[in-house]
């Protein structure tokens, strides 16, 4: 069963505007939360995380979002590049557990 | 960028083959993984070490095998290479459990 659920297979943005990328998660456990990008031929980059003990982490154009009621996370990119398509992966992981889990990614198209 | 190499990065192997990939850190982490990445599956965790000669397995470790005879170098062992085996396979480090680093990745075909 899927524990990190990234709902939306492919999202397309224009150029300029905000992207904004879903992430569910099941498991209560969970208290650290990572954003990857990827693109073709190459692995996966860290971009961005976040703790439980946060609502919302900022790094640049980049913006994690945690509402743990909801069990939701969100990215937002502001405002989005043609650099930005890639496939962008949701992460989680528990406390003292030494794995991270991935979501099946989302992929993201900056159209011009 | 961390650094952290794999090789082969591309490999044609047939079916009952044997098969090693090699991932390399000259970090000094202690945590080193193997992913493989699949469409419509996105990463899964195959085996994973938290030091030398330590390791356990991930959500898909079987027909793998793993080996951690160093800090700096962590093998993954097809036995028999099946067709089901062909993905891209990527190794990850990282000095505590939360960000991973993660490698180039190797594509590998089992024909």
């Amino acid at each position: 069963d899927q524990q990190v659920k990234q709902n939306s297979p492919s999202l397309s943005v224009q150029e300029g505007r905000i992207s904004i990328l879903n992430c569910d998660y099941t498991n209560s456990m969970f208290d650290y939360f990572l954003w990857y990008k990827k693109y073709p031929a190459e692995g996966p980059t860290f971009l961005i995380s976040i703790s439980s003990i946060k609502d919302k982490n900022e790094d640049g154009r980049f913006t994690v979002f945690l509402n743990k009621s909801a069990k939701h996370l969100s990215l937002h990119i502001v405002p989005s590049q043609p650099g930005d398509s890639a496939v962008y992966f949701c992460a989680a992981s528990a406390r003292r557990d030494d794995k991270i889990i991935f979501g099946k990614g989302t992929r993201l198209h900056i159209l011009p | 960028d961390a650094g952290i190499t794999q090789s082969p990065r591309h490999k044609v192997t047939e079916t009952g083959t044997p098969v090693t990939l090699r991932c390399h850190q000259t970090e000094n982490h202690r945590y080193m993984y193997w992913y493989r990445q699949d469409p419509g599956h996105g990463l899964r965790l195959i085996h994973y070490s938290y030091g030398v000669k330590d390791t356990d397995k991930g959500e898909v470790s079987d027909g793998y095998s793993v080996s951690r005879s160093k800090t700096e170098d962590f093998l993954l062992t097809l036995e028999s290479a099946t067709s089901s085996q062909t993905s891209v396979y990527f190794c990850a480090i990282a000095s505590g459990p939360y960000e991973q680093y993660f490698g180039p990745g190797t594509r590998l075909t089992v024909t």
